[in-house]
């Protein structure tokens, strides 16, 4: 079954800084991967996702991710934190037998400090 | 935005009492997933509608039913609710399809009481 795991609960840095947020697959086949974003009682809104094309994904506000599979790992990335990216981030992979039906990492609240 | 719209915003009921959500998927959408989520917790999966029939279904007992119209909306239907049940209810509209994305709603905030 597929499953991921979010190795960081919470996660603090300076505005300016990179952001790194990990992320862990569990999968018998490639797996379809996503990063959605969360801000305070907000729905949660798609970054990115990874279907097998590029390794490399690039999402909104300046957020990529790497697919290495080698690793298991889609970690999420920002060169430059910015004040506004304080949120709580799902890791994302879809079950088995598709139909978009989502299984979601416990989260990573993201700190950005002046 | 993403066009996905659910009804209410907040929702306070008594334990034991039933509770109906409301959902209407983003336009072209042809499927309609619920998620829980708990305080402090990634979202669970509760089931998926398809063409108004139930398309998989998570961990969650009978209790937790649905239903999908002709124009794609949902609704979740919870009966006896318990003070577990208190979260955040989210919906999610997507084409049926291994790799597109799901389009989630800004959820119905359930308190149990």
């Amino acid at each position: 079954a597929q499953s991921v795991t979010q190795l960081d609960s919470h996660v603090s840095v300076s505005e300016g800084t990179p952001v790194l947020l990990r992320c862990n697959y569990s999968s018998s086949y490639s797996p379809s991967l996503f990063w959605y974003v969360q801000h305070p009682n907000k729905g949660l809104q798609l970054l990115l996702k990874y279907t097998s094309a590029a390794t490399l994904v690039k999402g909104i506000n300046g957020f990529e991710a790497e697919f290495k599979k080698s690793e298991t790992s889609f970690h999420l990335t920002k060169p430059s934190a910015h004040m506004s990216d304080a949120a709580e981030y799902f890791c994302v992979v879809i079950l088995t037998g598709g139909g978009n039906k989502l299984t979601f990492g416990t989260g990573t609240q993201l700190k950005v400090e002046l | 935005e993403t066009g996905v719209t659910q009804s209410p915003t907040h929702l306070i009921k008594t334990r034991g009492q039933q509770v109906t959500l409301r959902c209407s998927s983003q336009s072209g959408h042809n499927t309609v997933s619920w998620y829980q989520q708990a305080l402090g917790q990634g979202p669970q999966f509760i089931f998926q509608y398809y063409r108004e029939e139930e398309n998989g279904r998570g961990n969650f007992p009978p209790r937790f039913s649905g239903l999908q119209f002709p124009n794609y909306s949902s609704e979740l239907n919870v009966n006896a609710l318990e003070l577990d049940d208190s979260a955040l209810y989210l919906c999610a509209s997507s084409l049926v399809s291994m790799n597109t994305e799901a389009f989630f709603g800004q959820g119905t905030r359930l308190t149990v009481v």
